[in-house]
């Protein structure tokens, strides 16, 4: 099956620091997303992402698909930032109704 | 808030109990999903229902069992399980060719 590998594995930075997280995989995807999982469990959604660059607010993503990987950008991190950044990919697609691929995430750490 | 909800949240049981899971959505999305994670390791999928059908098992143990009564309603029914199988389960729905919304999940914990 796809691989999905993320780097770095561990991050720590002060707040306001700008960081990029990054997500390769290993064969052509239909979608692709990055999710923040906070302490508690919660999957949040922040990008849906197949190809192309997104912005919402302080992050923004790209995905360049021939190539196949993906960016996420933090700029002027904050403390509510921490928390485990996953990236998943769906090979499927289609009537395959969105079978996600997990990479094994970011575990990020902001401190004041 | 996604607008799936999963119950309960926290769940302790030993080897010989049955339990279920509960995921509800009333998102009118079309796809229901079960996901595993345990520590160290990625989201593992488990199962998807799409309109109430089974369309996905992934090698999941039979200790474990499904069940879409609507569309509206997912359950992973659950009996004699390893100390391994102790996790968050997470619960996920999405709408047709959109991204997936996920519950805050159910932290099991086998004795």
């Amino acid at each position: 099956g796809i691989q999905v590998e993320q780097s770095p594995p561990d991050l720590i930075l002060q707040e306001g620091a700008n960081s990029t997280l990054r997500c390769n995989f290993s064969d052509s995807v239909n979608n692709l997303q990055w999710f923040h999982q906070n302490p508690w469990g919660q999957l949040i959604n922040l990008f849906y992402i197949p190809s192309g660059t997104k912005q919402n607010g302080r992050l923004s993503a790209t995905t360049v698909a021939t190539e196949r990987y993906s960016l996420l950008y933090i700029s002027s991190s904050q403390t509510t930032d921490s928390g485990v950044y996953f990236c998943a990919v769906d090979s499927a697609g289609g009537t395959s109704y969105g079978k996600l691929t997990f990479g094994q995430g970011t575990i990020l750490t902001v401190h004041p | 808030e996604t607008g799936v909800t999963q119950t309960p949240r926290h769940l302790v049981m030993g080897m010989t109990n049955k339990k279920s899971l509960k995921c509800e959505q009333h998102l009118g999305h079309n796809a229901m999903y079960w996901y595993k994670q345990s520590a160290k390791k990625p989201l593992e999928l488990m199962f998807v229902y799409n309109f109430k059908e089974q369309t996905e098992n992934n090698s999941v143990p039979s200790r474990f069992s499904p069940e879409c009564p609507n569309s509206s309603h997912l359950f992973l029914h659950l009996h004699t399980l390893q100390p391994e199988d102790s996790a968050l389960y997470l619960c996920a729905t999405r709408p047709s060719g959109d991204t997936q919304y996920f519950g805050p999940g159910t932290r099991l914990t086998v004795l």
